[in-house]
């Protein structure tokens, strides 16, 4: 069974750019997360969409977006690039099924670097 | 606020010794606590999951045990290898409606020489 897959995996932009990441989950599985990961700040959480509704948002401004599509695909997008947006992008997807001890699974990230 | 605290920040232990990485936390409703190793340029990967009733769960070399009182987690690494050089990072869960909402801590680099 193919794992989470992340496009691109490496993004350059320049400031007041936009962006648009895209995560492919594990098949079958219909909860995606994203998660920002920086040196200074460590992993964050951005949001988390469950079919197609976004169920909870971390605490990112407006210029982060985010839809999941029917097929479970998920997408973000960061608006009005600043140089503080550089850093890895997570996904991680999970199965549908409820309880605490749902297991997530992460793509390699997209890499962006804002210039 | 919600917070995970992990130390030692970075850790260079010897191939074949032991070491234990800590966790405390301050999160509420709490829900459930994980360990995750992450190698270099690489997402992160699901060691053990504990939930408030569990104190201590093993997945072959990594144990966790989690006190719920103390609020406080430690995974213990046996007979290190090379391959463990990674980052260890506690992720904390709160309860959030029908999710869950998790907070991380900034992570143990562990370096294991030969």
């Amino acid at each position: 069974k193919a794992g989470v897959t992340q496009t691109p995996r490496y993004l350059i932009k320049t400031r007041g750019q936009q962006v648009t990441l895209s995560c492919s989950p594990i098949s079958g599985h219909r909860s995606v997360s994203w998660y920002q990961q920086t040196p200074g700040q460590g992993l964050q959480f951005l949001f988390e969409y469950f079919s197609e509704t976004q169920r909870n948002k971390g605490n990112f401004p407006g210029r982060f977006s985010g839809r999941q599509f029917s097929n479970s695909r998920s997408e973000m997008n960061v608006s009005t690039l600043e140089l503080g947006d550089s850093a890895l992008y997570l996904c991680a997807s999970s199965l549908p099924v409820g309880g605490a001890k749902n297991e997530q699974f992460f793509g390699p990230g997209t890499r962006l670097t804002v210039l | 606020k919600n917070q995970v605290e992990q130390s030692p920040q970075s850790l260079i232990i010897l191939e074949g010794k032991n070491c234990t990485l800590q966790c405390n936390y301050t999160v509420s409703p709490f829900s459930n606590l994980r360990w995750y190793k992450q190698d270099t340029g690489r997402g992160p990967v699901s060691l053990t999951i504990m939930t408030f009733s569990e104190n201590t769960k093993s997945n072959g070399r990594y144990t966790a045990t989690l006190d719920a009182d103390t609020k406080q987690s430690s995974l213990h690494i046996t007979a290190s290898q090379l391959s463990d050089s990674a980052s260890y990072i506690c992720v904390v869960s709160a309860r959030s409606g029908g999710s869950y909402i998790p907070t991380f801590g900034r992570g143990t680099s562990l370096i294991v020489h030969p």
